[in-house]
């Protein structure tokens, strides 16, 4: 069963600060995506990332993909307050395109 | 750009009746997924539609539906309601269903079972 682990599970960061957020996997995936969801709102994708050792960069958000395609990473640089939210990694299981998620990330962006 | 619309946004109904979401997809996807999310929890597939034939299926209940229609949009039929099925359901659409695939989510219907 393939599973992924987010950490740290909550982050309260005054603005202005870096943070790192982790999605890790003893399994292999072909891809895997990042979404950021506000509350009672559907996810929203950020990121894709599909070869392994890739960097993606998004403005202030930098994304990595492990060599191993088993892990990932989002790093935001000087958080600013629209940055809270909840921040999902996610995963193909199987080949018919479903997702499996990361329990997420909360994130809490103080001024 | 057209996104993925759901509806209806929220839906409260008593236990043992019936509700029915809807969602229709960005417009040339072909595959439609559906998704509930409890309470701080992460999205839990439920179901999925690829070229209007059912594609895959997670933890969905017998008491649970869903179809995709020849215009491609879909929807998720739920029977004799349980305080349980509250929750935030989501519809998510991708053009094709590899790997590689970016699928996009609607806004969600909270459904609320008293």
């Amino acid at each position: 069963t393939q599973l992924l682990e987010q950490s740290p599970q909550f982050l309260s960061i005054q603005e202005g600060e870096n943070l790192t957020v982790y999605c890790n996997s003893s399994s292999v995936f072909s891809s895997l995506q990042w979404y950021r969801q506000e509350p009672g709102e559907g996810p929203v994708l950020l990121v894709t990332v599909v070869t392994g050792g890739e960097v993606k960069k998004l403005k202030r958000l930098t994304f990595q993909f492990g060599d191993a395609r088993k892990d990932s990473s989002l790093h935001i640089t000087a958080a600013q307050t629209g940055d809270t939210g909840l921040y999902l990694c996610a995963g193909p299981s199987g080949n018919t395109g479903k997702l499996i998620f990361g329990q997420g990330t909360t994130l809490q962006v103080k001024p | 750009a057209a996104g993925v619309i759901q509806s209806p946004r929220h839906l409260i109904k008593e236990k043992r009746e019936t509700a029915t979401l809807k969602c229709y997809p960005i417009p040339r996807h072909d595959t439609v997924y559906w998704y509930q999310q409890g309470p701080g929890q992460d999205p839990q597939f439920l179901i999925s539609f690829y070229e209007k034939m059912q594609s895959d299926k997670g933890s969905i209940p017998d008491r649970f539906s869903a179809q995709q229609f020849s215009d491609y949009h879909s929807e998720l039929n739920m029977s004799s309601l349980e305080l349980g099925d509250s929750a935030l359901y989501f519809c998510a659409s991708s053009l094709g269903r590899t790997g590689d695939t970016e699928a996009f989510f609607g806004q969600g219907t909270r459904l609320t079972v008293v």
